[in-house]
């Protein structure tokens, strides 16, 4: 598609539960970014894709959080009992390229996680 | 880690009001990008900035890129009530593989 793609808009879950959020991201995109934004205005890297495989994962806290970007369908990023302060907006962008040579980022439109 | 710092965090001004947002970094950038934020939407690609001393314009904002690439800004000529939003600078370094670092964000009110 042209946009990046996130699904679903909102989720809720309780303390413990599991969370998993979708992206499809821009057709003709190699990379795949997932950022968490908390705070409304405190942007996290998590965790990059070069197609299916991790390019950079230097940001994910390793013992909860698992992504994958398999072929022919939609990345996912999962959280394995989440906590309160999971509770944020999970944001994927997609680019042609590295930003670090020049390629824009693209993102979509988020996810909300509320973990109560 | 590098650090990008924007500011100023908040700003709130009355229409027709210049203002300009600072982005700085005590490293060279490869490139800068920044992005305007609604509230429940994802940001916003305004500009990309890569060669120091570029000066970009998007009708009443101009951005420009420091000499050494270490700092940028955004200025906004006389600002309108849909200006109003979160501006964010965000950098890429060539060590840094492909991420993006953000800055604080700079939440923007304009009164009418």
């Amino acid at each position: 598609g042209e946009e990046v793609a996130q699904t679903p808009k909102h989720l809720v879950r309780g303390e413990g539960q599991k969370a998993k959020l979708y992206c499809a991201p821009i057709k003709g995109h190699s990379y795949v970014f997932w950022y968490q934004q908390v705070l409304k205005n405190e942007f996290k890297f998590l965790i990059s894709f070069q197609n299916e495989n991790v390019f950079d994962e230097t940001g994910m806290p390793k013992e909860r959080f698992s992504a994958k970007c398999l072929p022919n369908s939609p990345c996912s990023l999962e959280i394995q009992a989440t906590k309160l302060e999971d509770s944020a907006v999970y944001f994927c962008a997609s680019s042609q390229g590295l930003a670090g040579e020049n390629n824009e980022q693209f993102f979509g439109p988020g996810t909300r996680l509320t973990v109560l | 880690t590098q650090l990008l710092e924007q500011s100023p965090q908040f700003l709130s001004i009355q229409e027709g009001e210049n203002l300009t947002v600072y982005c700085n970094s005590s490293s060279v950038f490869s490139s800068l990008q920044w992005y305007r934020q609604e509230p429940g939407e994802g940001p916003v690609l305004l500009v990309t900035v890569v060669t120091g001393g570029e000066v970009k314009k998007l009708k009443r904002l101009t951005f420009q890129f420091g000499d050494a690439r270490k700092d940028s800004s955004l200025h906004i000529t006389a600002a309108q009530p849909g200006d109003t939003g979160l501006y964010l600078c965000a950098g890429a370094w060539v060590n840094q593989g492909g991420k993006l670092i953000f800055g604080q964000g700079t939440e923007l009110s304009v009164k009418p």
